[in-house]
């Protein structure tokens, strides 16, 4: 299976700052069409979790724009370039290239 | 409204059994795979299992191999998940959700549930 490692496992920010989380897979996740299957989500504080960010990349409908994934291969990177309250919760990584997909152990982003 | 709502969790036995159910509306269930992804208290998220738009195709996760059963009835929009010989590390929220395809290309799981409990306990 492919093991995914988030760091950090929690993070502090200070409203109206970035906030940066890395993921990385035991395994490259760029397949042989070209496409890289990795995923973002966020679980807020008591609901289900929510896609954020699709194929490293692609922002999911209605997801703000302060919101940016990048990385290719093994090295994955979410980004929030200005965190607000709403942001508060676990995100995940999450990669679909084989079975079973398989997600990061979470990253808890609380505010300062 | 897009929506899953998962039902039949509760309290059971180690080496008990229990079905889950998940019943989808506002969207064209029978042309969409889906997936039971679950959570242990206080844990992270953990795949369990995966069948096609047809039911075709199915995958589990090694850790329930063997005692879980998926299955989807189109004609109900609805999706299953049998649960037998049930351990205490099954214990968990248990969420359906949908994946998306977009132009061919597997775009994630967009739509989950609220979830279900399971207690395995004696």
């Amino acid at each position: 299976d492919i093991v995914m490692t988030q760091t950090p496992l929690s993070l502090s920010v200070t409203p109206g700052q970035p906030a940066s989380i890395s993921c990385k897979s035991s395994q490259s996740l760029l397949h042989s069409d070209g496409k890289t299957y990795l995923y973002w989500y966020l679980q807020k504080p008591g609901q289900s979790p929510q896609l954020l960010i699709y194929e490293v990349s692609n922002r999911f409908s209605g997801v703000p724009d302060r919101f940016s994934g990048s990385g290719s291969g093994t090295d994955f990177t979410l980004k929030i370039s200005r965190v607000e309250a709403e942001d508060v919760g676990v995100y995940y990584c999450m990669q679909s290239i084989q079975l079973p997909r398989t997600f990061g152990q979470g990253t808890k982003v609380e505010i300062k | 409204e897009v929506q899953l709502v998962e039902s039949g969790g509760g309290l059971v036995q180690p080496g008990g059994s229990l079905r889950l159910s998940c019943a989808a509306s506002g969207f064209t269930f029978s042309s969409y795979s889906m997936n039971w992804v679950r959570q242990a208290p206080g844990k992270g998220l953990e795949w369990v299992s995966y069948i096609s738009s047809s039911s075709s195709t199915i995958y589990y996760a090694d850790s329930v191999k063997g005692r879980f059963t998926i299955s989807r009835d189109n004609a109900k929009n609805s999706l299953y998940l049998q649960m037998n010989s049930l351990r205490d590390e099954d214990t968990a929220v248990y969420y359906c959700a949908r994946d998306r395809w977009e132009y061919g290309d597997y775009a994630g799981l967009d739509v989950w549930g609220q979830g279900t409990t399971v207690t395995v306990s004696s």
